[in-house]
Formats: C-alpha cells, structure tokens, sequence
C-alpha cells in the first residue's frame, strides 16, 4: 500500500468523449502532482497543488486539461474531448513539501483512446 | 531547462553480475537528485536520494549512487544483482516548483 490512492487504475473510452480521474494523496501531504507517462519515456511533470491552490502548469497541459484539488486533499483531473494522443499512465504523486522531501507515487491510471 | 539523460534503455545481467547505471543531469546550480525504480506491476518507489553531504549515498537493497558534480553524473550502482531488481530505473532531477524531472528510463532485466 503506497498510501497514494488513484481510481480508476484503468480507464478506455472513444475519442472525443471527457474523462476524470481521482488522486487521494497522503493525508498530511500538502503537495500533490500530477504527471503524465507514455511508451518508453520517464514521467513527465503536468501541473501541483500547494494545498488546493494550483501553483504551477506545464505546457503539455493543454487547454482540454483540467486539475482540481478542491479542498486541499484529494484532486481530479479532468480531460474534455479525449484524443488518440491522450493515451497514457497517468500518476500523482505527494509530498509534505518541496526540494528535500520525498514525493510518494500512487500506482497510476492507464487511459486508453480508441 | 533541466534535463536528465539515462545512457542504457535496457541492460541485460545475470544473478551476481555488478550493476551501475549512467544519468547525467543538465543542471549546473545546486541540485536534488533521485533514483526511483518500479517493479514490474507496481509504483514508483524511492530507491535513494541526494541533497548535500556525502556524495556517496546508500539507499535501500543494497543500491548507492555517486554524485560527480564535475561530471554532473549521479551513476546508480549494486555489487551484485538478484533476480528481484528487475525493475525499470528512473533517474530524477529535482525541479524548481519541487516537481521531479525524470530520464526515460532504464530496464533491467536479471537473469536467474
């Protein structure tokens, strides 16, 4: 048990169609990220909450994408008209700060575009 | 931007072969690093980590790293590897919002 928690673990729907997916971090972590992970690449960095306040957003994460973390525990992320490239493991990770802490992984939601 | 580069995407060893892994990062300033490895099914887990200090740096299982500033390397290392570290392994580069950036990944596979 990782004690982060992400539902569902896998998820396919057709393109076009709006996806969501739920992290339940650590709960005395006030640091929550999500990250994005394809086909042969390490994960990549989308966006993280300081508590429910969403400091920072990468430029993969389009407009289509949407994160919330309303009450400064657990956090959504949503994408509008799903597209073929869409398709990934999709993690979260928390921490109880940043620099010189450990960030602890959930196990990931698989997302398949067909 | 910072980066991570791990050199091997897959290495192959038998039971007891000695293992060290490349990653050198772009970073030139003061800098976090990890190594993470996930086992087959499951999630990333903390293998080890650097802050300051020492640069040699014991983590679980039996893995340490060294970090080489002048190389701006941080190479992961087992004397002797079992069947259970196969695993994929991800070198990390803490970012400035405290997120991580991460290289693409090595795979290793050992051989009983």
């Amino acid at each position: 048990d990782t004690g982060v928690s992400q539902n569902p673990r896998h998820k396919i729907t057709k393109r076009g169609q709006n996806v969501t997916f739920r992290c339940d971090p650590i709960s005395e972590h006030n640091r929550l990220y999500w990250y994005r992970q394809t086909l042969g690449q390490g994960p990549e960095f989308l966006t993280y909450f300081q508590n429910e306040a969403q400091l920072e957003k990468s430029r993969l994460l389009s407009d289509r994408f949407s994160a919330e973390r309303p009450k400064g525990s657990f956090s959504t992320l949503e994408i509008q008209r799903t597209e073929q490239g869409d398709s990934a493991m999709y993690l979260c990770a928390s921490s109880l700060g940043q620099g010189r802490t450990e960030a602890f992984f959930g196990q990931g939601t698989r997302l398949t575009v067909v | 931007a910072q980066s991570v580069s791990q050199h091997n995407h897959h290495v192959i060893l038998s039971e007891a072969a000695s293992l060290e892994l490349g990653c050198n990062y772009s970073y030139g300033g003061t800098v976090n690093l990890f190594w993470y490895v996930q086992y087959p099914g499951q999630h990333l887990q903390l293998l080890l980590k650097y802050f300051s200090g020492d640069p040699l740096v014991k983590g679980i299982k039996g893995f340490e790293a060294e970090f080489i500033k002048s190389k701006f390397s941080f190479n992961l290392r087992k004397p002797s590897v079992q069947w259970s570290d196969t695993a994929e392994y991800f070198c990390a580069v803490g970012g400035s919002q405290g997120n991580l950036i991460f290289g693409k990944g090595t795979k290793l596979s050992v051989k009983p």
